[in-house]
């Protein structure tokens, strides 16, 4: 079991480009979210996988973001147009059905210039 | 709307010493409660998690408490240790698929 993990673990963009994550979640789990962090808050959801289905995106997701699982396993969240506004740690989390703890990967700190 | 509050200042301890740290929420009823801690540029990691049919919850030197009726819990870490310096997070969870929406986190400091 190698947890979930997160690439890149930081990113430094320039306003107006597209960035695109990645979160490899713990294999067996089914369950796949994604949770934005500022400082000195606690982590925001933005939105949740079952297997491949989004079922649910925070209002905090504009349109500029999407998110994907396209077979189960991994997700990718991209923003389009990065806004200064968008610097932040984004974090994956994982887990099962049943289960209500939540595994967190390490995160991704992106810096908007 | 929910709304989760945390000890917003820092809490400075002395090692050995009893470390409290309290969530309150108001405007929901959660069916159980997690508390995470999360250490500078990582992911939370959770820590216990307390059902509202339970009043408290032990493991080894953490014990939470859970009051429904004042809709608090409460944190404590016993004989503590400058390696339980972190962030602690609160996220009280009306249950489904189990969406967690945290607290801004308590930052405990433990000092030698």
């Amino acid at each position: 079991d190698t947890g979930v993990s997160q690439d890149p673990r930081h990113k430094i963009t320039k306003r107006g480009q597209n960035v695109t994550f990645r979160c490899d979640p713990i294999s067996e789990h089914n369950r796949l979210y994604w949770y934005r962090q500022t400082l000195g808050q606690g982590p925001e959801f933005l939105t949740y996988f079952q297997n491949e289905a989004q079922l649910e995106k925070s209002r905090l997701l504009s349109d500029r973001f999407s998110a994907e699982r396209p077979k189960g396993s991994f997700s990718t969240l991209e923003i389009q147009r990065t806004e200064q506004g968008d610097s932040a740690m984004y974090l994956c989390a994982s887990s099962s059905t049943g289960s209500e703890t939540q595994y967190f990967g390490p995160g991704t700190r992106l810096l908007v210039l | 709307s929910q709304k989760i509050e945390q000890n917003s200042e820092a809490l400075n301890i002395q090692e050995g010493k009893t470390a409290t740290l309290t969530c309150n929420y108001t405007n929901y009823s959660p069916a159980y409660l997690q508390w995470y801690r999360q250490d500078p540029g990582r992911g939370p990691v959770f820590l216990l998690l307390i059902r509202e049919n339970e009043k408290e919850k032990r493991k080894e030197r953490l014990k939470v408490t859970f009051d429904t009726t004042l809709k608090q819990s409460l944190f404590h870490i016993t004989a503590s240790q400058p390696a339980d310096s972190a962030t602690y997070l609160c996220a009280p969870s009306s249950g489904g698929y189990n969406k967690l929406i945290f607290g801004a986190g308590t930052r405990l400091a433990v000092h030698p």
